[in-house]
């Protein structure tokens, strides 16, 4: 198994442009999530989802969008990049709604909005 | 005041010392807590669940007190290979065991 993977490892955008970053996950997990980790600062979650065709907010959606259309993909969309969202950005996927499971983290996306 | 809170560090010890880490949290409803362990521009990985009798695994050993609202890490016989950052989580109790983070707490283990 791949785990969860993330595409790009790197991305520099404008201020302004738009982007998607990708996670998929290979161990037929329900559960994705996609979280932001800022310099010095723990991580922070953007959105959620708990199954295919559900997502909710997390704590900092503002500016992001997502859509679960498989159990597998969870891909987490920028509207319009502000320097704002330079972060790096962790998916994360656990197996399903028992207390106490933990989540797997996907090896990140550095963004760099100018 | 912060969902989850820790001392960022750093906390500098040499080879073979004892280091704890606590960590505290405010919602009196989280269910789950754990530590994981966070290496320089890496992804967080689960070093251990944290129960409320306590659990040990090698030389580490969490604890949980839900009357204070902290959980504790305890590396003993600290090696090298222990430098990393410390991220304590919470289950958010309204986001599908979504997690809360504290800030870290980076140790640096030195020869």
């Amino acid at each position: 198994n791949a785990g969860v993977t993330q595409t790009p490892k790197f991305q520099v955008l404008k201020t302004g442009q738009s982007m998607t970053l990708q996670c998929a996950q290979d161990m037929n997990h329900e559960y994705m999530s996609w979280y932001r980790q800022d310099p010095g600062m723990g991580l922070r979650l953007i959105h959620y989802s708990v199954g295919a065709g559900i997502t909710d907010q997390g704590e900092v959606p503002n500016g992001y969008n997502v859509s679960r259309s498989t159990t597998e993909d969870f891909p987490l969309r920028l509207l319009s990049a502000a320097p704002s969202q330079t972060s790096v950005y962790f998916c994360a996927s656990s197996p399903g709604s028992v207390v106490g499971e933990t989540q797997y983290f996907g090896p990140g996306t550095r963004l760099l909005v100018l | 005041r912060k969902e989850v809170e820790q001392d960022p560090g750093p906390f500098n010890v040499p080879e073979g010392a004892t280091v704890a880490f606590n960590c505290t949290y405010s919602n009196s409803a989280s269910q789950s807590f754990f530590w994981y362990r966070q290496d320089c521009r890496k992804e967080p990985k689960l070093l251990m669940s944290v129960y409320s009798s306590g659990n040990e695994d090698g030389r580490f050993t969490a604890q949980l007190n839900r009357a204070s609202q902290y959980i504790s890490l305890l590396i003993r016989d600290s090696k090298l290979s222990d430098s990393a950052t410390y991220l304590c989580a919470v289950t958010r109790f309204n986001a599908g065991n979504m997690l809360t983070f504290g800030g870290g707490t980076r140790l640096m283990v030195k020869p």
